[in-house]
């Protein structure tokens, strides 16, 4: 989706394994969102960034932490991967500053923990 | 607390059918109301919007939704489907005291040839 890069797009990891992933913008927009979509629960927010250097949790933090270094981009990290990890990640920003923008999404991040 | 509830997780119709994808939201604030439409393997993208105004909204791929304050829905539709159609869709319900989405837990609409 035009707009919202993330990487990797698969990835399948051990338990206790570490990763990144990296979520990047060129739309200047501030506030920058990661979901986990797993089948019959829709998306979960997991955090969020309402602007540069700030960052707030949301339904379903543990296990994850972020980090917003600049605008452009926002990371998601998996310090000791689990298998209730195993879902599919998106990366999302508000299209405006304002509560009735839409969100734009990237493609995800097919995450598989064994 | 308010929840966004997607009563069918599965809908099944014939190619050239109509179709209706039901929401239904729960909050004691005023909402903006969205649907998105998410094709396999890709990301979610918006459909339509409510935010005020006329109950009646149009969006892409001529699919429509309506309003109802009353019975606090937000029912999608689509008078013809094509097999182009075949996705998940989301109904998602923005408060307008902050920034986060309350999401419904998805209806796949499969197509039938």
């Amino acid at each position: 989706n035009a707009g919202v890069t993330q990487t990797p797009k698969f990835q399948v990891l051990k338990t206790g394994q570490s990763m990144t992933l990296q979520c990047a913008q060129d739309m200047n927009h501030n506030s920058m969102y990661w979901y986990r979509q797993d089948p019959g629960m829709g998306l979960r927010l997991i955090y969020y960034s309402a602007s540069e250097g700030t960052t707030d949790k949301g339904e379903v933090p543990n296990g994850y932490n972020v980090s917003r270094l600049n605008k452009r981009e926002f990371s998601l990290r998996l310090e000791s991967a689990a298998p209730s990890q195993t879902s599919v990640y998106f990366c999302a920003i508000l299209a405006a500053s304002s509560y009735n923008s839409p969100l734009h999404f990237g493609n995800g991040t097919r995450l598989t923990v064994t | 607390a308010q929840s966004v509830t997607q009563l069918d997780s599965q809908v099944p119709v014939f190619e050239e059918a109509p179709v209706e994808l039901r929401c239904n939201y729960s909050s004691s604030v005023s909402v903006y109301l969205f649907w998105y439409v998410q094709y396999p393997n890709q990301g979610l993208q918006l459909l339509l919007k409510y935010l005020s105004g006329s109950t009646l909204v149009k969006g892409i791929n001529g699919f429509e939704a309506e309003f109802n304050k009353s019975q606090t829905s937000f029912h999608l539709r689509k008078p013809s489907v094509h097999i182009s159609d075949t996705a998940e869709y989301f109904c998602a319900v923005s408060l307008n005291s902050n920034y986060q989405l309350i999401w419904g837990a998805g209806t796949k609409l499969i197509i039938k040839p």
